[in-house]
């Protein structure tokens, strides 16, 4: 079954701090990896698109890596701003023929002054 | 903002009624997609439309229906409402050349069913 876990559900940092977000998946054929932001009641916005040939991608204080072996990747923010709030969603691209995106839980994140 | 617009933004409906939520795609894009998200859970796939004609559907029952027309703006219609249809309907638009080209999402229409 094709799945994506995600942890910590949820995350509380102080503005400022680095944080790491972690995305574990079971999906076969695998296409590509994606990371979006999603604040409350929002559509997601997309923050790096990941193929399996590719090991890290960055955007901005935004970086994430893929292990295509052991099927893990990571979101890495640097530097938090009260405007990172929001949940964090590892999405994995299914290789066949309806581009159908499979969604983790997703990871809460909270930062505080 | 993604070019992406969904209508309307927030509903209410009473159990056993009919909906019809729409959405605009991106300029240019040929492709529409359509995720039902539960409070505090991922966005689950329940079809795409590709020119027009379904083009993979998840596991959701035929009274969750769409159109898309030859603008590519699409409908979503899910038929007798259940409780548990309440959720925040997304839709995304893309280029579908590539399966790794971008997909861009609606900001969602919030739909409650009493």
């Amino acid at each position: 079954k094709n799945q994506v876990e995600q942890s910590p559900q949820s995350l509380i940092i102080l503005e400022g701090k680095n944080c790491t977000l972690q995305c574990n998946y079971t999906v076969s054929p695998f296409s590509n990896l994606r990371w979006y932001k999603q604040d409350t009641g929002r559509g997601p916005v997309s923050l790096t698109i990941m193929t399996f040939s590719e090991n890290t991608k960055s955007n901005g204080r935004y970086t994430a890596t893929l292990d295509a072996d052991t099927k893990q990747s990571s979101l890495h923010i640097t530097a938090s701003q009260l405007s990172d709030s929001a949940s964090y969603i590892c999405v994995v691209s299914v290789e066949d023929s309806s581009y159908k995106l499979i969604f983790g839980s997703g990871t809460r994140l909270l930062v505080r002054p | 903002e993604t070019g992406v617009t969904q209508s309307p933004t927030h509903l209410i409906k009473t159990r056993g009624q009919q909906v019809t939520l729409r959405c605009s795609s991106q300029s240019g894009h040929n492709t529409v997609s359509w995720y039902q998200q539960a409070l505090g859970q991922g966005p689950q796939f329940i079809f795409q439309y590709y020119r027009e004609e379904e083009n993979g559907r998840g596991n959701f029952p035929p009274r969750f229906s769409g159109l898309q027309f030859p603008n590519y703006s699409s409908e979503l219609n899910v038929n007798a409402l259940e409780l548990d249809d309440s959720a925040l309907y997304l839709c995304a638009s893309s280029l579908a050349h590539s399966r790794n080209t971008e997909a861009f999402f609606g900001q969602g229409t919030r739909l409650t069913v009493v």
